[in-house]
């Protein structure tokens, strides 16, 4: 059973700091990584995705991927209130199936 | 550019009876996945659609069910409701296995 863990939080930081949020993978191969937003009562929205190791910024939003350590992190710079929200790691399935597997998140508090 | 839509927004159905929910897929998307969001809950994967044709299904009973249209639209059927399959069902649509654009969902509530 491929899966992708995160732990559920909460995870409480003050406005202007920096967010951090992580996820493993058991499936070595998975080569897409994805991380969304989900606020209470809404449908998940993509922030960022990431294919390669190393870093990718967008914005306050950095995503890292090491593969060798089987985990990606979300990275959020000068935290706000809007950010606090559930953050879900995704990870596609390799075998050829193009299966979305999600973490079960992250609930992220931004305290004013 | 028109993202997914879903519709019905919210459903209300009592126990034993059918609930069809519908999805248009983003503009040249011709995937579309299924997921069940129990209250408080991960994404659960129902389905995925692809060109027409049930790719892969999760570890849903058989009463769980759709369809994809010629034009990429699906259809989610869920027969003989169970008070469990209370949910936010979510429509996402990708192309080529790329990044997954989600829907607004469509909340059943099984009486």
């Amino acid at each position: 059973q491929k899966e992708v863990e995160q732990n559920s939080g909460p995870l409480s930081v003050p406005e202007g700091a920096i967010a951090s949020l992580n996820c493993t993978y058991s499936d070595r191969g998975s080569q897409s990584f994805f991380w969304y937003r989900q606020y209470s009562g809404k449908s998940p929205e993509l922030i960022m995705f990431i294919y390669s190791n190393g870093d990718k910024e967008d914005g306050r939003f950095t995503a890292q991927l090491n593969k060798a350590s089987q985990y990606v992190s979300l990275l959020i710079r000068d935290s706000q209130p809007s950010d606090s929200a559930t953050y879900l790691c995704a990870v596609r399935d390799t075998s050829g199936t193009y299966k979305y597997i999600f973490g079960t998140g992250t609930r992220l508090k931004v305290l004013a | 550019e028109a993202g997914v839509t879903q519709s019905p927004t919210h459903l209300i159905k009592t126990r034993g009876q059918q609930a069809t929910l519908r999805c248009s897929p983003i503009s040249g998307h011709t995937s579309v996945y299924w997921y069940q969001q129990a209250l408080g809950l991960g994404l659960q994967f129902l389905l995925w659609y692809d060109e027409g044709e049930e790719r892969n299904r999760g570890n849903f009973p058989p009463r769980f069910s759709g369809r994809q249209f010629p034009n990429y639209s699906s259809e989610l059927n869920v027969n003989a409701l169970e008070l469990e399959d209370s949910a936010l069902y979510l429509c996402a649509s990708s192309l080529g296995g790329g990044e997954l654009f989600f829907g607004e969902g469509s909340r059943l509530t099984v009486l």
